[in-house]
């Protein structure tokens, strides 16, 4: 099985730094990464996928980077409602998906 | 506007059975994949299960499998899952999710249903 790593897992942040979330992979799952936000008590949200493709509605200041193993989530200017728990997800190994265990971004 | 609607959670006794339900609008059911996910309290996202836009082909993560059956009607947009032989383990929140396009990634979300297995 793929098994993503996530670091860090928790990240104290202000409004307005830029933030990067890493995601690692055990192996290489190309491009095919997708990046979540959850809220509590809230369903995920898709931010990203494809790696670097931004789902419809996600604000620009998201960005995805990265490929084979490396991937980066990027938010340029933290605001505050961004503080929230982060998932990468592989989709590379369909249908057996795989999610990281999470980066919580805290004020 | 895309809905999943999830229902059929509750509390169940260990050994025992439960039948999530997911209802479906405002996309073309029959035509996406769908899987379940669920969320122990306090951890973190776990794959579940899946099954194609037809319903010919299922899959199970081995910590369900047989025990666990997912379905689908494609005539009442609805998706399945009948949980058997409840563990403590198996308490969580059950999402309904949909597969963006052909890939393996979510792009719409239920709100969950929770299901607790205790004495």
């Amino acid at each position: 099985d793929i098994v993503l790593t996530q670091s860090p897992a928790t990240l104290s942040v202000s409004p307005g730094d830029r933030v990067a979330l890493s995601c690692r992979a055990s192996q290489s799952v190309s491009s095919d990464l997708a990046w979540y936000q959850q809220k509590p008590g809230q369903a995920p949200r898709l931010l990203i996928y494809g790696a670097a493709t931004r789902a419809t509605g996600v604000p620009a200041r998201f960005s995805g980077s990265g490929s084979g193993t490396e991937f980066t989530l990027t938010i340029s200017s933290l605001q505050s409602e961004d503080f929230a728990v982060y998932y990468c997800q592989q989709y590379d190994s369909w249908p057996l998906f795989t999610f990281g265990p999470g980066t919580r971004v805290d004020i | 506007e895309v809905q999943l609607l999830e229902s059929g959670g509750g509390l169940v006794q260990p050994g025992g059975s439960l039948r999530l339900s997911c209802a479906a609008s405002g996309f073309t059911f029959s035509l996406n994949a769908m899987s379940w996910v669920r969320q122990a309290p306090g951890m973190g996202l776990e794959w579940v299960s899946g099954i194609t836009a037809s319903g010919g082909s299922t899959y199970y993560a081995d910590s369900v499998k047989g025990r666990f059956t997912i379905s689908r009607d494609n005539s009442k947009n609805t998706l399945s899952l009948q949980l058997s032989s409840l563990r403590a383990e198996d308490t969580a929140v059950y999402y309904c999710a949909k597969e963006g396009g052909t890939s393996g990634y979510y792009n719409y979300w239920g709100q969950g249903a929770l299901v607790t297995v205790s004495s």
